[in-house]
């Protein structure tokens, strides 16, 4: 129940296309969803987040996409571009004794090409 | 810039053994939190300490510790280590939105 379930693993896609990458959760008690990009060597760098009480939020090229009936939600990177070639994780997280904890996909290897 | 710096960047060590990965995040920070990442379990939330305590535990194992210290830089203490605790060690600042550059950790 605590699994965050994220698909594809890796993903190629031309410049200028439409990249998705799609997360599950279980956890109703979830309430935060954040996603990450990380490049090789670096740390995840908070990308964009949404809670439940909106179907989407958009940030530049970036949208999340939230679905709470499906408890699924979406990356959406718009344009892509050769440096957006990068690892992508999705996350959940709830807040317990004013704290938030995370549960991570697995991650994305996405890669644009030129 | 993330606000963190963590040292040292690499580690290599042998099974065994123990070691200290410092983390400081930007000056005035409370919240510090310790991440591990591998390639078989993916990136998970280790413990959080907040102004000196600790605040929340994850997939810690007791081989770990971790602590917090006055002028708010933590170190993560791994001893006896195995091979399976080579990994990527993060820490990160407020509420995970910021993460350090990470130390990478081999155990040979």
């Amino acid at each position: 129940q605590q699994q965050v379930k994220q698909s594809p693993q890796s993903l190629i896609v031309q410049k200028g296309g439409i990249s998705i990458i799609n997360c599950a959760y279980e956890n109703t008690a979830f309430d935060y969803f954040p996603w990450y990009q990380q490049f090789p060597g670096k740390g995840p760098a908070l990308l964009i987040a949404i809670r439940p009480d909106v179907s989407e939020k958009k940030e530049g090229r970036f949208t999340i996409s939230f679905n709470k009936s499906a408890k699924q939600f979406s990356l959406h990177i718009m344009d892509s571009q050769p440096g957006d070639s990068a690892t992508y994780f999705c996350a959940a997280g709830n807040s317990t004794s004013g704290t938030y904890k995370y549960i991570f996909g697995t991650g994305t290897r996405l890669k644009v090409l030129a | 810039d993330s606000g963190v710096t963590q040292t040292p960047k690499h580690l290599i060590t042998a099974t065994g053994q123990r070691v200290t990965l410092r983390c400081s995040p930007r000056s005035g920070d409370l919240s510090v939190y310790w991440y591990q990442q591998s390639l078989d379990q993916g990136l998970q939330f280790l413990i959080q300490y907040y102004n000196g305590e600790e605040r929340a535990k994850g997939n810690i194992l007791e081989r770990f510790s971790a602590q917090q210290f006055p002028d708010l830089h933590s170190e993560l203490n791994l001893s006896s280590l195995e091979l399976g605790d080579s990994a990527l060690y993060f820490c990160a600042r407020e509420e995970t939105q910021y993460f350090g550059p990470g130390t990478r950790l081999l155990v040979l």
